[in-house]
């Protein structure tokens, strides 16, 4: 299936930093969405785009869908504890259904 | 309510059991869609439901797998004769329509298979 590469795998760094994360796919998508996930929890979105181009921002985040469609980053700036968590990309072509999901990056704000 | 609810949140099974998990969609959300996820893993599409259309099954892993949904309410995964690589978080999601792209997760429900 549809593979979805999603990095860094983990990130650890000071309070007060930004941070950047990506994913990639092999296939063209028509949207691409941010999730944040919490133990125990289930993924709440964050940031959805449907425009090759598209930058959106919710807060000190900002999401960007690239321009080749076959990628899309996340940076959070001004990093707080209540960023931890993990941060899983989503992207769904144009045909089918499904949203592929990333491995999703691991963050840990050290105060 | 305000969310989508799944039940159980939390269920120990014996291999062999089955077992039937619920979802309670948003009000109004005509697509609903069931994911696994495995423990420190990605999430693994299962089946999506859009309105009264024929569901999207392609990804259930086995003839185990099943899942049903009653217009645009609740909906029911079954896993019968349970395996210990069944283990893992089911979540839910709805969303408004396939056009939207929006997926609102559940808490999801933690299969544990002894």
């Amino acid at each position: 299936g549809q593979q979805l590469n999603q990095s860094p795998q983990s990130m650890f760094i000071q309070e007060g930093e930004d941070v950047s994360m990506n994913c990639t796919s092999s296939s063209i998508f028509n949207t691409w969405l941010w999730y944040k996930q919490d133990p125990g929890e289930g993924p709440v979105l964050l940031i959805a785009l449907y425009k090759a181009g598209e930058l959106t921002s919710n807060g000190r985040l900002t999401a960007q869908f690239g321009i080749t469609r076959k990628d899309s980053f996340l940076n959070i700036s001004a990093s707080i504890p209540s960023d931890v968590g993990i941060y899983f990309c989503a992207g769904r072509m144009n045909t089918g259904n499904q949203f592929y999901f990333g491995t999703g990056t691991s963050l840990t704000v050290i105060p | 309510g305000a969310g989508v609810s799944q039940s159980p949140s939390n269920k120990v099974t014996e291999k062999g059991k089955d077992v039937e998990l619920r979802c309670d969609p948003i009000s109004g959300h005509t697509a609903l869609y069931w994911y696994r996820q495995r423990l420190g893993q990605g999430l693994e599409f299962l089946i999506y439901f859009q309105g009264n259309s024929a569901p999207d099954k392609s990804g259930l892993p086995s003839d185990r797998f099943s899942a049903e949904r009653t217009g645009e309410s609740v909906s029911t995964l079954t896993i019968q004769r349970t395996q210990q690589e069944d283990s893992a978080v089911y979540l839910c999601a709805s969303s408004l329509g396939r056009s939207t792209g929006e997926l609102f997760f559940g808490e999801g429900s933690r299969l544990t298979v002894l």
